[in-house]
């Protein structure tokens, strides 16, 4: 079946350090994005990627970095240069090219940092 | 920003009952679309209506579009205790998409 995994489900790091969370898709889907969610709140994007080998900035990008060398994966890197970094992390998918094509999700990380 | 803002922000039904949800959002849009999610799992996306419709059918899912009031609405009909979740409306292009911050819907059995 197609879909978006993340990995892990949950993340624990210390204060300074940095983590990767993992997102791969199978959908054959151009676009992918990362949002942040934290509780009782909406979705506020991180980053997006409309291309492999490119990305670019959403809302909040400040204290995260990401990559995209390959079509199915986007992880996404907290640094230590960010404040408040514990959250529940969403990566999506979609369609490129389109303004109405929906999104796909995975599952989830959320991400404690103490 | 094109943020759209669902109301009320919780809901408890009986089942059997119907579910409406609000959106309403700022700026001109592309199209609307309601998302639904589980606690702690990622969202699923349950309908798109383009900006041209009115009202659009899946399922017990009704929803209507009222670009001139900005505002947008989810019907769910004759509810069912695994309809609880939150409901998400988003608002924007795929690559500006905004999310408010969602209704949270309890059906009891």
């Amino acid at each position: 079946d197609g879909g978006i995994t993340q990995s892990p489900k949950y993340l624990f790091r210390k204060e300074g350090q940095n983590v990767t969370l993992s997102c791969e898709q199978n959908l054959n889907h151009d676009a992918m994005y990362w949002y942040r969610q934290d509780p009782g709140q909406g979705l506020r994007l991180i980053y997006y990627s409309q291309i492999v080998n490119d990305f670019q900035k959403g809302d909040i990008a400040e204290g995260y970095s990401v990559s995209r060398e390959k079509k199915e994966s986007f992880p996404l890197t907290v640094t230590s240069a960010q404040k408040n970094p514990t959250a529940f992390y969403l990566c999506a998918s979609s369609q490129q090219g389109s303004y109405n094509s929906p999104l796909h999700f995975g599952n989830g990380t959320r991400l404690t940092v103490t | 920003s094109q943020q759209g803002e669902e109301d009320p922000q919780a809901l408890s039904i009986q089942e059997g009952e119907n579910a409406t949800m609000n959106c309403s959002y700022k700026t001109s849009i592309n199209n609307l679309q309601w998302y639904r999610q589980n606690s702690g799992r990622g969202l699923v996306h349950l309908i798109l209506i383009r900006s041209n419709e009115r009202e659009k059918h899946s399922g017990r899912l009704r929803v209507t579009l009222d670009t001139s009031k900005k505002s947008s609405s989810l019907l769910i009909t004759a509810s069912r205790a695994a309809d609880t979740a939150s409901y998400f409306c988003a608002t924007g292009n795929n690559n500006d998409m905004r999310f408010g911050a969602g209704t949270r819907l309890t059906v009891k059995p």
